[in-house]
């Protein structure tokens, strides 16, 4: 059972480029989410999905775009890369109706734009 | 606004040290609180609590919750050096139950052999 898969784990950028970060689950949860960690911040919420078809906003969405056309897959793209967007990029999911089921987290992507 | 504070930010102590490590908290809608270790990659889950009073334990770890002084503390016991780690608190927030998480800043322990 991989759980929740993360691609690439480091990518490097230069500002104004595009990329698209990959985030996929196979737990059938219904909820998948988009968080960034930054030093002396804890983990602040991107972009978030509860079903296929569906996404919301986050904390922090700006300069980020999601979409949720599978129940199994959540990308994160950066349409402009910028220097402020450095950071270590978590994805977790987690099944929803259920108040004891907890969030699970990828294994990260960390982010470097020059 | 919702909101999350840990406390201390960062900590170091030497095997065998005892730690307390705290979380308060201002939701508008309490459902529950949750803490997460987290080492080099993904934070992992260690515990949610839901009612006051009533402690969790696991191992050396246990944690306890006060919904009336609104905070929660996280105490580890006979530190090893595996417990280098940090410890997030977290509540769900917003309507309904989505999902949607809000963390605190994180408190970073380091231990010392």
């Amino acid at each position: 059972n991989a759980g929740v898969t993360q691609t690439p784990k480091f990518q490097v950028l230069k500002t104004g480029q595009s990329m698209t970060l990959q985030c996929a689950q196979d737990m059938n949860h219904e909820y998948m989410s988009w968080y960034r960690q930054d030093p002396g911040m804890g983990l602040r919420l991107i972009h978030y999905s509860v079903g296929a078809g569906i996404t919301d906003q986050g904390e922090v969405p700006n300069g980020y775009n999601v979409s949720r056309s599978t129940t199994e897959d959540f990308p994160l793209r950066l349409l402009s890369a910028a220097p402020s967007q450095t950071s270590v990029y978590f994805c977790a999911s987690k099944k929803t109706g259920h108040l004891n089921s907890p969030l699970h987290f990828g294994n990260g992507t960390r982010l470097t734009v020059t | 606004e919702d909101k999350v504070v840990q406390s201390p930010l960062s900590l170091v102590v030497h095997e065998g040290d005892t730690v307390t490590l705290n979380c308060s908290y201002e939701v508008t809608n309490f459902r529950s609180l949750l803490w997460y270790k987290q080492e080099k990659k993904a934070p992992t889950f260690l515990f949610m609590l839901t009612s006051s009073g009533i402690e969790k334990k696991s191992g050396r770890l246990s944690s306890i919750l006060d919904k009336k002084e609104l905070f929660s503390i996280l105490n580890i016991t006979a530190t090893q050096t595996g417990d280098s780690a940090i410890y997030l608190c977290a509540l769900p927030h917003g309507s309904g139950n989505t999902g949607k998480l809000i963390f605190g800043q994180g408190t970073t322990l380091q231990v010392k052999p």
